[in-house]
């Protein structure tokens, strides 16, 4: 997971609170996403930003935030936690890994460590 | 809604029997990846496969990507021990990326 660092890896929040995680890359990549993992359910997209000062919905984004104000930094904000909001965080950067693959359209990512968040 | 099926969801054999997970779609991807993911860890990538039929190899593992580019094949030939972790597949098309639900294989020495 070099180049892509996640805090906090870990947090219990109380239902109603917020909190913030926090992505950083040191690879100066434009795309940069926010994922959930749940049991069974694989990853799904929370938000993305395709540049700094950009950010899109993903396929579940309710009930977060997200902001892109450093291309380094990709910020996930939960701003009154939930129950359902308890998952496995994981922030990936978009990583073309050789020259065909930039003309291939495939999307590489590669993955922070993970944050796990438990809201009780 | 596109989906990827993998099957199967839970794999536990004994070390150095060979297996096979599959991942499926109706919809036809423009590239397929495959993850392996360990605990406490973010998936990290195996191969990226784009052309139909196309077959590579990573030492003990097969990967194929199927010919009507919907489907992928990820063999492992004589499990070890450390193989053991989930394995997801992602898949791409117009640019959307979809990730399979994972399979959790476990191998027992």
């Amino acid at each position: 997971n070099a180049g892509v660092t996640q805090t906090p890896k870990f947090r219990v929040l109380k239902t109603g609170q917020s909190m913030t995680l926090l992505c950083a890359q040191d690879m100066n990549h434009e795309y940069m996403y926010w994922y959930r993992q749940d049991p069974g359910m694989g990853l799904r997209l929370i938000h993305y930003s395709v540049g700094e000062g950009t950010t899109a919905k993903g396929e579940v984004p309710d009930g977060y935030n997200v902001s892109r104000l450093k291309k380094q930094n990709f910020l996930l904000g939960l701003e009154s936690a939930a129950p359902s909001q308890t998952s496995v965080y994981f922030c990936a950067v978009k990583t073309p890994r050789d020259r065909g693959l930039l003309f291939s359209g495939a999307n590489v990512l590669t993955f922070g460590a993970g944050s796990r968040l438990t809201v009780l | 809604t596109q989906l990827l099926e993998q099957s199967p969801q839970f794999l536990s054999i004994q070390e150095g029997e060979n297996l096979t997970v599959y991942c499926n779609s109706s919809s036809v991807f423009s590239s397929l990846q495959w993850y392996r993911q360990e605990p406490g860890e973010g998936p990290v990538l195996l191969v990226t496969v784009v052309t139909g039929g196309e077959v590579k190899k990573l030492k003990r593992l097969t990967f194929q990507f199927g010919d009507a580019r919907k489907d992928s094949s990820l063999h492992i030939t004589a499990a070890q021990p450390g193989d053991t972790g989930l394995y997801l597949c992602a898949a791409t098309s117009y640019g959307k990326l979809t990730f399979g639900q994972g399979t959790i294989l476990t191998v027992h020495p």
